[in-house]
């Protein structure tokens, strides 16, 4: 079946360092690919997302390119703040079938001052 | 529009007791998910629905757990009897229509704690 594999956290890293949280994935046909974000004590928030191959997703300074000759979507950002301490999620939509979302499990950010 | 609306925000209830969670969907929205969240198994689909009828429960823990969707702007899940390993937190989700590219807008969760 369909499924996400996400770098295991926690990830830590300084202010302004260059952040990368690798995700691949399984799929039948040519899902969309996602990547939200959980901020304490909320639910999860989309960040960006790619609906097909060699698309870029990007927003608040974070990118992630769908590449599917490696069936990857890693995460990155150039400098990462302490506000972007989160826990992220990468995801797949299905195409096919249910059309359901599959998560990866996360991996928690940690950013220190 | 308010979003994704669950509660309670906490529940705390005893082993054996029957725990009801709910939540309203973002009006006009065909899709309606249930996900758990833990430590141990991140974020886990249990049942979603499309256009109020129950497409794919296999992720249904156990007998236990059944969940609902009367109308359009309604669902629960209940779980009955609760036990401590069902302590997590159970997230609504919802999208429009069917299309893959379509994102999904959560609600803010119910932390379940089952003593």
């Amino acid at each position: 079946g369909n499924s996400v594999t996400q770098m295991e956290g926690p990830v830590t890293l300084s202010e302004e360092a260059f952040l990368t949280i690798n995700c691949t994935y399984t799929a039948t046909g040519y899902p969309s690919l996602f990547w939200y974000v959980q901020y304490p004590g909320e639910g999860l928030q989309l960040l960006l997302k790619a609906t097909k191959a060699d698309d870029k997703g990007s927003n608040k300074g974070f990118e992630a390119t769908y590449r599917k000759e490696t069936t990857s979507f890693h995460l990155e950002k150039g400098s990462v703040q302490v506000s972007d301490s989160a826990v992220y999620f990468c995801a797949l939509g299905e195409n096919t079938g249910g059309f359901k979302t599959i998560f990866g499990a996360g991996t928690r950010l940690f950013v220190k001052a | 529009d308010a979003g994704v609306i669950q509660s309670p925000r906490h529940e705390v209830t005893e082993m054996g007791q029957e725990v009801t969670l709910r939540c309203k969907p973002i009006s006009g929205h065909d899709y309606l998910f249930w996900y758990r969240q833990t430590m141990m198994r991140g974020l886990e689909l249990l049942i979603y629905f499309n256009n109020n009828v129950p497409i794919d429960d296999s992720g249904m823990p156990e007998d236990r757990f059944s969940a609902k969707m009367p109308n359009a702007s309604f669902s629960t899940l209940k779980i009955q009897p609760s036990e401590p390993r069902d302590s997590a937190v159970y997230f609504c989700a919802s999208r429009a229509r069917d299309r893959r590219n379509e994102k999904l807008f959560f609600g803010s969760g119910t932390q379940l704690s089952v003593l």
